[in-house]
This record gives structure tokens, sequence and C-alpha cells, in this order.
């Protein structure tokens, strides 16, 4: 069974401070997803990260894809109360002519004002 | 253009009974999966199909079929439902390029008593 784990489970910050996100797992996988689901809707994508060692940036969020693509974290620099949500990573994985998603556990963000 | 849509948006039912979950899209993806999400467990895929006539058993199959007859429709059965599948039933489907981006539609809440 492929895990993928993640953490903080929960984190309640206060405005203008900064976060990590992490992601860890003993696969290597083809690309990995980061998505953002609010209360009753579905996850939303925000990136995907493709090569190993790959940053890239989104406004004031930074997400890095480990060098042996096992890895990745999620940045926030000066959160904003709008970026309180549930985070949630994903590692694709080949399977049967497709990928297969493996989630972690997700991340629930509160930021205050 | 509606992306991925769900029906129903919720359920009860009694333990035994029977549904059938739909997903439509509408972007001519070929593949489609259904996931379940539970507090603290991410989300956990069931069944995929890469295209239309085809499914394929994810991590937790048991218990649920799936069909797909036309490439823009997923159904997901629970032939004999258990209080086990309370859950939150995600659709997502996502084109054949690479390993990219999974739409999700908002979300069926199941409850069996």
């Amino acid at each position: 069974t492929q895990l993928l784990e993640q953490s903080p489970q929960f984190l309640s910050i206060q405005e203008g401070e900064n976060l990590t996100v992490y992601c860890n797992s003993s696969s290597v996988f083809s690309s990995l997803q980061w998505y953002r689901q609010e209360p009753g809707e579905g996850p939303v994508l925000l990136v995907t990260v493709v090569t190993g060692g790959e940053v890239k940036k989104l406004k004031r969020l930074t997400f890095q894809f480990g060098d042996a693509r096992k890895d990745s974290s999620l940045h926030i620099t000066a959160a904003q109360p709008g970026d309180t949500g549930l985070y949630l990573c994903a590692g694709a994985l080949p399977t049967s002519g497709t990928y297969k998603y493996i989630f972690g556990t997700g991340t629930r963000l509160k930021v205050l004002a | 253009n509606a992306g991925v849509t769900q029906t129903p948006k919720f359920r009860v039912l009694k333990t035994g009974q029977s549904m059938t979950l739909l997903c439509a899209q509408d972007m001519n993806h070929e593949y489609m999966y259904w996931y379940r999400q539970d507090p603290g467990m991410g989300l956990r895929l069931i069944h995929y199909s890469v295209g239309e006539g085809t499914t394929a058993k994810g991590e937790v199959p048991d218990g649920y079929n799936v069909s797909r007859l036309k490439k823009q429709n997923f159904l997901l059965g629970l032939e004999s439902a258990a209080p086990s599948q309370t859950s939150v039933y995600f659709c997502a489907s996502r084109s054949g390029r690479g390993s990219g981006e999974q739409f999700f539609g908002p979300g069926t809440r199941l409850t069996v008593l």
C-alpha cells in the first residue's frame, strides 16, 4: 500500500505568518499535485510539479518537488484569512495505461485575522 | 460548460439498500475516477476508468461496482449499503495528457444508517 504522509494535519496561525506543509512518501511519483478544498466542494488544483527539484511559485505560495520525486512542500508567505482551507497533496503513479493518484491526509489551515 | 457534475448531492440509506451515484463530465475527458473522502484519511480511490466501456479497481473497491457505458458518464453503485460506506464521494475526470490535473465534482454526501 502506497502512502503519502502529510504534515501537519492542523494549523492555526495569525495573519501575516509564514507556514510550510510537507508531503512525504517512499514511492517515486511521476508528478505531484497540490489541491485546495473548500467545505462542501471538491478539490481544486493549485499546481502540478513534475521534475525532481522543481520549484513553482503562485503569488505567495511556493511549491517544491524533492530531487528524488518522493516528497514535496508547500510554503505560504504572509498568510491571509483567504488562505484558510484544506490543502491536499496527491502523487501520480503510472498504472495500466493511466495514472492513479495517492492523496495525503490533508492539512486543515486556519488563518486568523 | 458545467465541468464535472454529481447527483445526488445528499442521500441517506438504510443498511442493505442499494443506490447509484451518477457522475457526468462535459470536457470529453478519457479518464474518470471515483474517490471517497473520510475524516483524517484523505481521498481514497475506489474505481477508475481509462475509457468508455473499461473500468478497473482502485485501493478500496469492495462493496462498490462501476460502469462507464458512455464516455461522459461514470456510475458508482452500492448493491447493499453498509454503515462503513458512510462517506463523501467525489468523482474526478482528466484528459489523456501526462499525469496532469484532475477536475473534481462537488461531491455526494452519503449516510448509511
